[in-house]
């Protein structure tokens, strides 16, 4: 079936610089998408959520931006602190209520 | 958002044994949701837990392996049948409600160890 992946499984990053992360998915009847965050031992936090009538959207210190054309779906995260360091998921809706969920990007801040 | 309360956190189970991880929330919820993430992986969807019917479950999934109950629309438990080491995971419930958080809370998951 039809899936949501991510570019990069790892990412690096120095404290106080931005980071971004990318997600590619294959079903073009989505039209809902959300980030999540997971830390170790925990369940997925939710981030931000975007729907397909918008190409972006911003809240406190992340922006997602969601490009149907090429099916791209990024988060972008200001002034990365070393919480943040997680592994970062998208998940995308096709109206049925049922979450599909990418494979995960391990974000790394170095101090 | 929705809080949910998943119980037990962690356990550590014989073969062939079975378990029930139980799913509460504070609120009632439109829908309930399993997951399992195997370890460094992803989230897979198990089944749908309907209140007052049976569960809808993903290709790959079935009753016999995962029965899933859902009296009421707070409450919702799944069994992992006959383990075997290869249900070694983390199970995840998950809830759309209503509220800020796109909908979609998760509980902060059961580790199953199978040994």
């Amino acid at each position: 079936g039809e899936s949501v992946g991510l570019h990069l499984p790892t990412l690096s990053v120095q404290e106080g610089d931005n980071s971004i992360i990318n997600c590619a998915y294959s079903n073009s009847a989505s039209d809902y998408f959300i980030w999540y965050k997971q830390e170790s031992g925990k369940g997925p936090q939710f981030i931000i959520d975007i729907r397909s009538n918008m190409d972006k959207r911003q809240g406190q210190r992340v922006t997602v931006l969601l490009n149907k054309t090429v099916k791209h779906l990024s988060l972008q995260i200001a002034a990365t602190q070393p919480g943040d360091s997680a592994v970062y998921f998208c998940a995308e809706n096709t109206n049925d209520y049922k979450l599909s969920f990418g494979a995960g990007t391990t974000v790394t801040v170095r101090a | 958002s929705a809080v949910i309360s998943q119980k037990p956190s962690r356990d550590i189970c014989q073969r062939g044994t079975s378990l029930t991880i139980q799913c509460q929330v504070d609120s009632q919820v439109t829908m309930m949701f399993w997951y399992r993430q195997q370890p460094g992986q992803s989230l897979t969807l198990i089944a749908t837990a309907n209140q007052g019917s049976e569960a809808t479950y993903e290709s790959g999934f079935v009753i016999d392996k995962f029965p899933i109950s859902r009296p009421n629309l707070t409450f919702s438990t799944l069994t992992v049948s006959n383990m075997s080491p290869e249900d070694s995971s983390i199970y995840l419930c998950s809830v759309l409600g209503t509220g800020q958080s796109g909908g979609y809370t998760f509980g902060s998951g059961t580790r199953l160890t199978v040994v």
